[in-house]
């Protein structure tokens, strides 16, 4: 299995408050990406990274902020917490960047906001 | 922009029975076509995987190939059993380096 660590595994939140999950990897991987999932709508890409403080939008990215400072580390902040943004939240990687790569994914962080 | 649809589901089968799970795509390019399944509680795993037209990925039994002229990637399994029971994403990657999931398909197998 790829060396990826998402923590915390759970969290429970209340509206308003700023949360950050923490993606790790192992594998010296370029590439990085957060998606949530969400019933109906399969993963959705919030933001991803093609290395350290290179980050870029994905589709669902308004109301969440990354930062990316070291190869290993990928931040998800969500700045205000909505109920909209419970979900549960995948982390992946990608090593080489070409479209011949697959992705490999964490085991998911569930939150609630409440 | 690229896009994956796949089959609706759930899809509930009797233990044996043959499994296809319809997947097309649209995409710029020439993308890399993927099936990855998720078990309850965990993230995805790759399944298989086709890079080229024509490519057939395979995998503990199950089988995709990639269908250029067609614009599709279904994944089918001869005889299931109850472990095949999960939820499975059809994916792909082009142009940009991002990977784009259909919705999922939830499959149950029964004995």
């Amino acid at each position: 299995d790829a060396g990826i660590t998402q923590s915390p595994r759970h969290k429970v939140t209340e509206t308003g408050t700023p949360v950050t999950l923490r993606c790790h990897q192992t594998e010296n991987h370029r590439y990085m990406y957060w998606y949530r999932q969400d019933p109906g709508h399969g993963l959705r890409l919030i933001h991803y990274s093609y290395g350290v403080k290179d980050t870029d939008k994905g589709e669902v990215s308004d109301g969440y902020s990354v930062s990316r400072s070291k190869t290993e580390d990928f931040l998800l902040t969500l700045e205000s917490a909505t109920s909209s943004q419970t979900s549960v939240y995948f982390c992946a990687i990608s090593g080489t960047g070409n479209q011949y790569t697959e992705a490999f994914f964490g085991q998911g962080t569930r939150l609630t906001v409440v | 922009g690229d896009s994956v649809t796949q089959m609706e589901g759930p899809v509930t089968l009797s233990e044996e029975a043959f499994l296809t799970i319809n997947c097309t795509y649209t995409a710029t390019g020439y993308p890399s076509l993927f099936w990855y399944v998720q078990y309850p509680g965990e993230g995805l795993q790759l399944l298989l995987k086709a890079t080229k037209a024509d490519d057939k990925g395979s995998n503990k039994g199950f089988e995709a190939t990639y269908r250029k002229e067609t614009t599709s990637f279904h994944l089918e399994k001869g005889s299931v059993q109850v472990s095949d029971s999960a939820v499975y994403f059809c994916a792909l990657s082009g142009s940009g380096n991002q990977f784009y999931f259909g919705t999922g398909t939830s499959l149950t197998v029964i004995p």
